[in-house]
């Protein structure tokens, strides 16, 4: 199965400050019709996850654009541009290139 | 408006079987996979598997294909995953999702 290994597992942030989280594959994501499904989770405390960016990048609708999502091959990022006190929780991505689909540990991301 | 309304909380004995459904509703159920997530208390994602509620193929996590069991009914748009043979390490929150939209999770509690 596909590995993905993702840093900090804590990040601690002030409000508007930017912040990336790091997302790492055991193997290449890119599908072989040329997608690379690799996406990113938003799980605030007590709710369900949410869809951010899928595709890498693309911001999914609704999704404020201080989010945006970067990377290829094996090596992801997620970053968020001026963090607010909403964006509270635990990131987490995913892959869908590989069955079965795998997530990552997921990021907490909690204020400073 | 997209909407996943998963079942109610469950409170089942050890040995015995559960199923838990997903209506969808906002969308045409069988153009998206339906995927199946489990969530232990203060863990991460795991992914169970899918189904393809056009035909209902489904692919299945190692760990889950004696354990889980997805099908679907294109007449009502619900999704349905029955659990067999519940120990403690199966409770959890489970989740239905389309990946983009996510139900509100159903808490599985295994308990004599």
């Amino acid at each position: 199965d596909v590995v993905l290994t993702q840093t900090p597992p804590t990040l601690s942030a002030t409000i508007g400050q930017s912040v990336s989280i790091s997302c790492r594959s055991s193997q290449s994501l890119l599908h072989s019709n040329g997608n690379t499904y690799l996406h990113w989770l938003l799980q605030r405390p007590g709710q369900s996850p949410q869809l951010l960016i899928y595709l890498v990048s693309r911001l999914e609708s609704g999704v404020p654009n201080r989010f945006s999502g970067s990377g290829s091959g094996t090596d992801f990022t997620l970053k968020i541009s001026g963090v607010e006190a909403e964006d509270l929780g635990v990131y987490y991505c995913v892959q869908g290139t590989h069955a079965p689909y795998t997530f990552g540990a997921g990021t907490k991301l909690e204020l400073k | 408006e997209v909407l996943l309304q998963q079942s109610g909380a469950e409170l089942v004995r050890p040995g015995s079987s559960v199923k838990i459904s997903c209506k969808a509703s906002g969308y045409t159920f069988t153009d998206y996979y339906m995927h199946w997530v489990k969530q232990r208390p203060e863990q991460g994602l795991v992914w169970i598997g899918r189904i393809n509620p056009a035909n209902g193929n489904t692919v299945y996590a190692e760990k889950f294909k004696s354990k889980a069991t997805l099908t679907a009914d294109k007449s009502s748009n619900t999704a349905y995953m029955q659990l067999s043979s519940l120990t403690s390490e199966d409770t959890a929150t489970y989740f239905c999702t389309s990946l983009g939209y996510w139900g509100q999770g159903v808490m599985v509690t295994v308990s004599s």
